[in-house]
């Protein structure tokens, strides 16, 4: 069975540092892993999709990698903003005609202004 | 752009009571998934459904069902509500099951049993 897990499970920074969210996964055959971000109270919104032959996803400030040989993806936040508080999750969607998404428990992240 | 449509976004039931959530997925999209979050929980996968046919199964207690209507609006049927069964009920949708394409959530709907 799918686990996923991510480190660290909260963390706050000044503004405009560069920051590393981590998440590992048992199970290296995964279809793809899924980036999402949670505000209080609200729905998951998806930030970035990697499939399992590519090694990194790119979109604006973040970035996206998966070594699939080692079970992590890194979700890296280039010149963080107070508007990046928020709980980060992945998510793996394990091969063999699965479709629910395993998530790990969210990085809470606190942006310091 | 449109999203996932959720309604209700606030239910309160007593013990026991039923209770159906909605769903409109995205426009075009033909798959649709349903998440249950329980407070300071990831989300865990429920059941799904591809082309109005059952897809894939989760931890979906037995007292809950759920369909796929032609229209691809989907509704969970809960029945027999008990505490525990307060969450965050998430519905997704994405375009052809099996394929690389994002899952895209809801506003998610907040059940709170009395």
């Amino acid at each position: 069975k799918q686990e996923v897990t991510q480190i660290p499970a909260a963390l706050s920074v000044p503004e405009g540092e560069n920051l590393v969210l981590n998440c590992s996964f048992t199970d290296s055959a995964i279809y793809n892993l899924q980036w999402f971000r949670q505000d209080p109270g609200k729905g998951l919104t998806s930030l970035l999709l990697i499939q399992s032959s590519q090694r990194e996803q790119t979109s604006g400030r973040l970035n996206a990698s998966l070594d699939k040989s080692s079970g992590r993806s890194t979700l890296y936040i280039a010149a963080s903003q107070p508007g990046d508080s928020a709980t980060y999750l992945c998510a793996a969607l394990s091969g063999g005609g699965a479709d629910g998404l395993t998530f790990g428990k969210g990085t809470h992240l606190i942006i310091q202004p | 752009a449109a999203g996932v449509i959720q309604s209700p976004r606030h239910l309160i039931k007593e013990k026991r009571e039923t209770a159906t959530l909605k769903c409109y997925p995205i426009p075009r999209h033909d798959t649709v998934y349903w998440y249950q979050q329980g407070p300071g929980q990831d989300p865990q996968f429920l059941i799904s459904f591809y082309e109005k046919m059952q897809s894939d199964k989760g931890s979906i207690p037995d007292r809950f069902s759920a369909q796929q209507f032609s229209d691809y609006h989907s509704e969970l049927n809960m029945s027999s509500l008990e505490l525990g069964d307060s969450a965050l009920y998430f519905c997704a949708s994405s375009t052809r099951r099996g394929s690389n394409q994002p899952q895209h959530f809801g506003d998610g709907t907040r059940l709170s049993i009395l």
